[in-house]
C-alpha cells in the first residue's frame, strides 16, 4: 500500500541551527502538507502546497519556515534558526487531489527536539 | 471554518459500541465531516467521511442527522487496539483548503 514517508525519525539539534524535514508523498498526490503537533497538544495545521507553491499557511508559518519541491518526489520544510519552543513532532500529509475521497494521507513523522 | 465540539475524553471496555458525538453548528453548505484516529507518536489515520445521513465502512459508521450540526462517529465492539485520540473535522472537500484539527477525544478502551 502506497505511503508518506518522512526522514528523519528524530532529530536533534541546537537552537539557532537549520533544520530540513523531508517528506516523500504518495507519488500520484497533488497536495502536500505540513502539520506539528507538540507533545500532550493537538494536530497545528503549518502549510499546504499545490502545483509548486504554496497554497494556504497558518500563523505558525511565519518567516522562519519555508517549503519546498525541490524535485519530482521530495517534499521539504526547513525551519531556520530552531528555537526551543520548535520542538514538536512534525507531520507530513499528502492528498490525491479534487474528486478523490477527501483522505490525507500522514507518514509517521519527525520528532525534533531542539536543545 | 467550521468549529467542532467533541468530548475530551470517553472510557469504554472491550467489546462495547462507542458512540463519540461532535458538534459543528456552522457547518456550511459544502462542507464534509472527517474522522480521523490518532494513536500516540503517530501521524493521524483517516477513519471516514461523510455530508449526511449515514456512512459505514469496515471501521465505523457515520451518523449525521438532516441538519448537520452534529455527527456520531460510532465504533462497534471495540478492542484494547482502539485507544486512541479520534478528531472530528469538518472542511470543504477540496484539497486547498486545510484541515484544522481540534482537541479530539481520547478514548480509552479498558479490558
Amino acid at each position: 500500500e502506497p505511503e508518506v514517508t518522512q526522514t528523519p525519525s528524530h532529530q536533534v539539534t541546537q537552537m539557532g541551527q537549520e533544520v530540513i524535514l523531508r517528506c516523500v508523498p504518495i507519488s500520484n498526490h497533488l497536495y502536500f502538507y505540513w502539520y506539528r503537533q507538540i507533545l500532550g497538544q493537538k494536530v497545528e495545521f503549518l502549510v499546504s502546497f499545490y502545483n509548486n507553491e504554496i497554497s494556504e499557511k497558518s500563523e505558525i508559518f511565519d518567516d522562519q519556515f519555508s517549503v519546498e519541491r525541490p524535485d519530482g518526489s521530495n517534499f521539504t520544510l526547513k525551519i531556520r534558526s530552531t528555537k526551543l519552543e520548535d520542538s514538536a513532532m512534525y507531520f507530513c500529509a499528502s492528498r490525491e487531489g479534487v474528486g478523490d475521497t477527501g483522505e490525507l494521507f500522514f507518514g509517521e513523522g519527525s520528532r525534533l527536539t531542539v536543545l | 471554518l467550521a468549529k467542532t465540539t467533541q468530548p475530551i475524553s470517553m472510557d469504554s471496555y472491550e467489546g462495547q459500541e462507542v458512540n463519540i458525538t461532535c458538534s459543528h453548528n456552522n457547518i456550511a453548505t459544502n462542507d464534509y465531516i472527517t474522522w480521523y484516529q490518532q494513536f500516540p507518536s503517530q501521524g493521524p489515520r483517516f477513519i471516514i467521511q461523510g455530508y449526511k445521513t449515514k456512512v459505514t465502512n469496515e471501521v465505523a459508521s457515520l451518523f449525521i442527522p438532516a441538519d448537520r450540526k452534529s455527527s456520531t462517529l460510532s465504533l462497534p465492539r471495540v478492542s484494547l487496539s482502539d485507544t486512541a485520540v479520534y478528531y472530528c473535522l469538518v472542511a470543504l472537500d477540496t484539497g486547498r483548503r486545510a484541515l484544522t484539527f481540534g482537541s479530539g477525544t481520547r478514548l480509552q478502551v479498558q479490558p
